[in-house]
């Protein structure tokens, strides 16, 4: 079962700017991670906030949690070439990853 | 270095013969599972498993088999592959409530 939906599914700017990236899910959650993906390799994870969480930073990532709404963005700051990939959030319903379940995911583009 | 491996990478072959892709990791991971990925479907889960000889269904079992007869070891096998089931495999495993980490995929046709 496809739990996390996002959104848009595909996002081209320019080197520097800003990219937005948005998931909504349907069931409660005990963590939604972010995971990215380079052509046809292996997802990384990027990462993960929980439940009791609203906001979280690593690096150039700002990812923010609204579980009123069930939706989750992902924040890349000052964008590089390097970034394009796919973007993919998964949604944990129980803590133990047992019940994983991603979203499509959406496809970054950054030009340089 | 910390890893999940897989076995092969890339593979070609005939309807109704069995296969075999395998997965090991080397962080002492509870937890592993695989995946599918599709073009337009996301990744979706075959099966995973918690710990030595525990395994379940995922969202999409059928026409696949696993094992775990130890920690760092989880293959995944098709008895008999048909054209449905060319895709491309990720084998990923964590530590208990930890992030997920995934191997590098193989990338199976079958024909």
């Amino acid at each position: 079962s496809q739990q996390g939906e996002e959104d848009p599914q595909a996002l081209s700017i320019q080197e520097g700017e800003n990219a937005t990236m948005n998931c909504s899910y349907k069931t409660s959650i005990n963590n939604l991670q972010w995971y990215r993906q380079n052509s046809g390799r292996g997802l990384v994870h990027l990462i993960l906030i929980r439940s009791n969480e609203r906001e979280k930073h690593s690096g150039r990532l700002r990812v923010t949690l609204d579980t009123s709404k069930k939706s989750s963005s992902l924040l890349i700051t000052a964008s590089r070439a390097a970034d394009t990939a796919s973007y993919f959030c998964a949604t944990d319903p129980t803590g133990a990853n047992s019940k994983l379940t991603f979203g499509k995911g959406i496809t970054l583009s950054v030009r340089p | 270095e910390a890893q999940v491996t897989q076995n092969p990478r890339y593979l070609i072959t005939v309807t109704g013969k069995k296969l075999t892709v395998t997965c090991s990791q080397n962080m002492n991971h509870e937890y592993m599972s695989w995946y599918r990925q599709d073009p337009g479907l996301g990744l979706r889960q075959i099966y995973y498993s918690m710990n030595v000889e525990v395994t379940d269904k995922g969202d999409v079992p059928e026409g696949y088999k696993v094992s775990r007869k130890e920690k760092r070891n989880f293959p995944l096998i098709l008895e008999s592959p048909s054209p449905n089931q060319t895709s491309l495999y990720f084998c990923a495993s964590s530590s208990h409530r930890a992030e997920l980490f995934f191997g590098p995929g193989t990338r199976l046709t079958v024909l």
